[in-house]
């Protein structure tokens, strides 16, 4: 079975700020992805980078950077140069790729990002 | 079509009446996922559809809930006598092998409100 851990309900961060989100798991899979998306207030989910856990260099999207650390079981995401744009639900994902092949969610991380 | 199409995007259902939701997957993608997401909260898995294996039921919180999947393309989720319980948003989502990590890519949802 897998399980994401986001620890940090809400953050709030001055725009232009580089901001960090937390995000542990755990699994008993040799392979698997984490995922990141972002849900606006308006409700979809959009998918803004994934990491896989062979991959040996950290994944990067535009402003986007996954800090993946595989000992520590860590997936952070790292959002450089804040806008007021990215002021919404951020969640963790993961699924490995033996057995089951659902996408498993943490409870998420609300970023507030102020002017 | 360019992404997953979900209808309806709004649905208002008195309790106890049955109710339909539609996915259509971004075209060529063989996974079909459903999950639920009650307001505030995480994203509760639901069911999943590769291409002619067995779904993967084993999300689906009671009988009264059903889907399927016609031609290995359009799903359908069925709600059977609505409770005000069921009221969430459902969200649709697609994979395919050939996109790196097998991401999976979210329609907008369908909102649906039991009273």
């Amino acid at each position: 079975a897998q399980k994401i851990t986001q620890t940090q309900p809400g953050m709030f961060v001055q725009e232009k700020e580089a901001v960090t989100l937390d995000c542990t798991y755990d699994t008993s899979d040799q392979s698997y992805g984490l995922f990141w998306y972002k849900q606006p207030s308006s409700g979809e989910m959009i998918f803004l980078i994934y990491q896989g856990s062979y991959d040996e260099q950290n994944a990067t999207e535009g402003r986007y950077s996954l800090n993946f650390q595989k000992a520590r079981k860590s997936a952070n995401l790292v959002i450089s140069a804040s806008q007021l744009g990215d002021s919404a639900m951020y969640f963790c994902a993961m699924r490995g790729y033996q057995g089951a092949q659902k996408l498993v969610f943490g409870q998420g991380t609300r970023l507030t990002i102020n002017p | 079509g360019a992404g997953v199409s979900q209808s309806p995007s709004n649905k208002v259902t008195e309790k106890g009446k049955d109710v339909e939701l539609r996915c259509d997957p971004i075209s060529g993608h063989t996974a079909l996922y459903w999950y639920r997401q009650s307001l505030g909260q995480g994203l509760e898995f639901l069911i999943y559809f590769q291409g002619n294996s067995a779904p993967d039921k084993s999300g689906l919180p009671s009988d009264r809930f059903s889907a399927e999947r016609t031609g290995g393309s359009v799903s359908t989720l069925t709600i059977q006598r609505t409770q005000q319980e069921d009221s969430a948003v459902y969200l649709c989502a697609s994979s395919s092998y050939q996109v790196a990590g097998n991401t999976i890519y979210f329609g907008e949802g369908s909102w649906l409100t039991v009273v």
